[in-house]
């Protein structure tokens, strides 16, 4: 298996809801990575775990709660979110020693 | 941290055409990727090039460490090669540069 897999691919909800988006990665990486990206922008990084630990939080609001359960899988809680976290979400991961990154197809997220 | 600028912005191209997108950086990195972003929003790795030269198929690319940039090659191209692509650089804190928006009409 060498893909980063993220669901869902496109999510709706409303400022009051909670959901929670997933990346998943069968390739033994040891870093992955959440990152934002609005239309006709680059991607911006907001977490980064390595060996499942939080090492990098880019001053992101509380509002999105990162959780890496295991190796394998990383969550992006979502709550109480503004109509302006309307993007697309990327995930990525790393192989040691964490130069590389491989990106996962993105989850197209709209508040209403 | 480290500023990322990408030339030219937009670019169209004939298909068939060959094509230089610059990538320019402010500090020294020492791991650069360069990806495609089609328009359904997937990047593409296309290349991991932190200096040097490497080729793939009508794509290569070279980056010049000590001057603080790299350059991407795209030779006689296709309809397929529309999209963004984009370098980035940074030890896990990667920054992305701003991208270049490319067309290619048949």
């Amino acid at each position: 298996d060498t893909e980063v897999t993220q669901t869902p691919k496109h999510l709706v909800m409303g400022m009051t809801n909670k959901k929670s988006l997933k990346c998943e990665q069968h390739m033994g990486h040891r870093a992955m990575y959440w990152y934002k990206q609005k239309a006709k922008k680059p991607p911006e990084l907001m977490f980064v775990y390595s060996y499942e630990k939080l090492s990098i939080n880019e001053s992101v609001p509380s509002r999105f709660s990162p959780e890496c359960p295991n190796s394998s899988l990383l969550n992006l809680h979502l709550h109480a979110l503004q109509p302006e976290d309307s993007a697309l979400y990327l995930c990525a991961s790393s192989p040691p020693p964490f130069y590389e990154q491989y990106f996962g197809p993105g989850t197209r997220l709209t508040v209403t | 941290g480290i500023q990322v600028e990408q030339s030219p912005p937009d670019l169209i191209l004939q298909e068939g055409a060959n094509s230089t997108l610059r990538c320019n950086f402010s500090d020294s990195v020492n791991n650069l990727q360069w990806f495609h972003q089609n328009p359904w929003g997937q990047l593409i790795n296309l290349f991991y090039i932190p200096s040097g030269t490497k080729q793939n198929g009508r794509l290569s690319a070279t980056t010049v460490a000590t001057e603080r940039y790299s350059l991407l090659y795209i030779s006689s191209s296709q309809t397929t090669d529309s999209g963004v692509y984009f370098c980035a650089g940074g030890y896990q804190k990667v920054t992305f540069g701003t991208g270049t928006k490319l067309q290619v009409i048949p």
